[in-house]
């Protein structure tokens, strides 16, 4: 069977590899998903996001992953950097609502 | 492009006072959403405003109003403050209130209650 990545409220990840932050929503009904990233004293910065209709979009280093089966999302990041530090969300939303739910939240450290 | 700016960044007050909270949303976006943010949680949702008008309201009680100006700015009123109304409080724009679009969102403002 297919495994689902947990949601670790922390990750440490050496400089220049790949980092993978797992969510796991839980409304069916959600039909769109951000990522984002808040670091310390600011507030939520706008990563990547995609529709439902979607399995995966690329950005720059980013990579989103949606299964919907299991409704989880991954966010991938690609050699990752010491400015990569922060807490990472995930949030959903569906067309007939107006708010973003957020997830716990996974606090990413950057070892050099 | 300025993005959405909020002010003040750090209030301070004490409980049973009121505050008023104020933000300005990203030029040409005409919606606006408030969330609270407790230490070590997620936002939550509080409001959100669509052309002056309230299109969503999450869990908070009626001590917690907001209004939105014909410029799109916005002002978000807690009224008997409480301990646990410290919190960061954020403000999102978008272009409008509903369909699939991202939030953008300020560096919010620090509250603390005494």
């Amino acid at each position: 069977g297919e495994s689902v990545g947990l949601h670790l409220p922390t990750l440490s990840v050496q400089e220049g590899d790949n980092s993978i932050i797992n969510c796991a929503y839980s409304n069916s009904a959600s039909d769109y998903f951000i990522w984002y990233k808040q670091e310390s004293g600011k507030g939520p910065q706008f990563i990547i996001d995609i529709r439902s209709n979607m399995d995966k979009r690329q950005g720059q280093r980013v990579t989103v992953l949606l299964n919907k089966t299991v409704k989880h999302l991954s966010l991938q990041i690609a050699a990752t950097q010491p400015g990569d530090s922060a807490v990472y969300f995930c949030a959903e939303k569906s067309s007939n609502d107006y708010k973003l739910s957020f997830g716990a939240g996974t606090t990413v450290t950057v070892r050099a | 492009d300025a993005g959405v700016t909020q002010s003040p960044t750090h209030l301070i007050k004490t409980r049973g006072q009121h505050v008023t909270l104020r933000c300005s949303p990203i030029s040409g976006h005409k919606s606006v959403s408030w969330y609270q943010q407790v230490l070590g949680q997620g936002p939550q949702f509080i409001f959100q405003y669509y052309e002056k008008e309230e299109r969503g309201r999450g869990n908070f009680p009626d001590r917690f109003s907001a209004r939105q100006f014909p410029n799109y700015s916005s002002e978000l009123n807690v009224n008997a403050l409480l301990l646990g109304d410290s919190a960061l409080y954020l403000c999102a724009s978008s272009w409008e209130g509903g369909g699939n679009q991202p939030q953008h969102f300020g560096d919010g403002t620090r509250l603390s209650i005494l």
